[in-house]
């Protein structure tokens, strides 16, 4: 059965750095596609990242560039996602998903880490 | 990007009726629209890929149809486990973007 666990939120203040993971099991890790999306309550669900299966490819948003950073270690079936300079709008639940196969599609997802930048 | 626009924001229905969510995309998008379900501290679950195909496992009184900007998300009887808020997402390219969520209530 398809799992992802995400780990690694807390309170942290502006500026600082953050590395979230995501433990995933249940399917074969290395063949897909794996996202980070966020979500507020008042900006509701916002996509983040995306890394291919290789790992050589990655996709930003325009918010996060330059300061998040996706990875991932297929040995050890874990998504990452490095956060520097963290500023307040950061702060959300942080989810990471599993990309179907071709195309875009978010089918499985893991029950979120919180993530509150606040000084 | 891809702005996706759902009416309404909410909604209050009752056990049986008959509900229907719009989407629409600021650009043709094919048919590269999910629709995912969410209840309060819970991820959001895959209900539905490519506009219309029913992810295995969701009754089939949900349903959807729709291509190029406009899509729609049905469901024809409301169940007491279909109050929750639901988002809809382009997969057309990225930024992958969702839109604002339908929350639907019990009237």
């Amino acid at each position: 059965q398809e799992q992802m666990v995400e780990s690694g939120g807390g309170v942290v203040q502006p500026g600082r750095s953050l590395r979230l993971s995501c433990a995933a099991s249940g399917f074969t890790f290395s063949s897909h596609a794996m996202h980070w999306v966020r979500q507020t309550p008042g900006k509701g669900l916002e996509w983040v990242a995306v890394i291919s299966s290789d790992g050589r490819q990655k996709y930003y948003a325009d918010s996060v560039e330059g300061r998040l950073t996706i990875s991932r270690d297929n040995s050890k079936g874990a998504l990452y996602l490095q956060m520097n300079s963290l500023r307040p709008e950061d702060t959300a639940i942080y989810y990471c998903a599993r990309n179907k196969g071709s195309g875009w599609t978010l089918d499985y997802w893991g029950q979120g880490t919180r993530v509150t930048v606040s000084s | 990007d891809i702005q996706m626009t759902q009416s309404p924001s909410s909604l209050s229905a009752s056990e049986g009726d008959r509900v229907t969510i719009t989407c629409r995309a600021s650009q043709r998008i094919g048919s590269l629209l999910n629709w995912f379900q969410q209840k309060p501290g819970n991820a959001p679950k895959l209900l539905i890929s490519d506009a219309t195909s029913l992810r295995p496992g969701v009754p089939s009184r949900f349903s959807a149809s729709g291509s190029g900007t406009d899509f729609t998300l049905t469901i024809s009887s409301l169940e007491p486990e279909d109050f929750a808020t639901y988002y809809c997402q382009q997969s057309f390219s990225t930024p992958l973007t969702f839109g604002g969520g339908t929350k639907i209530q019990i009237k």
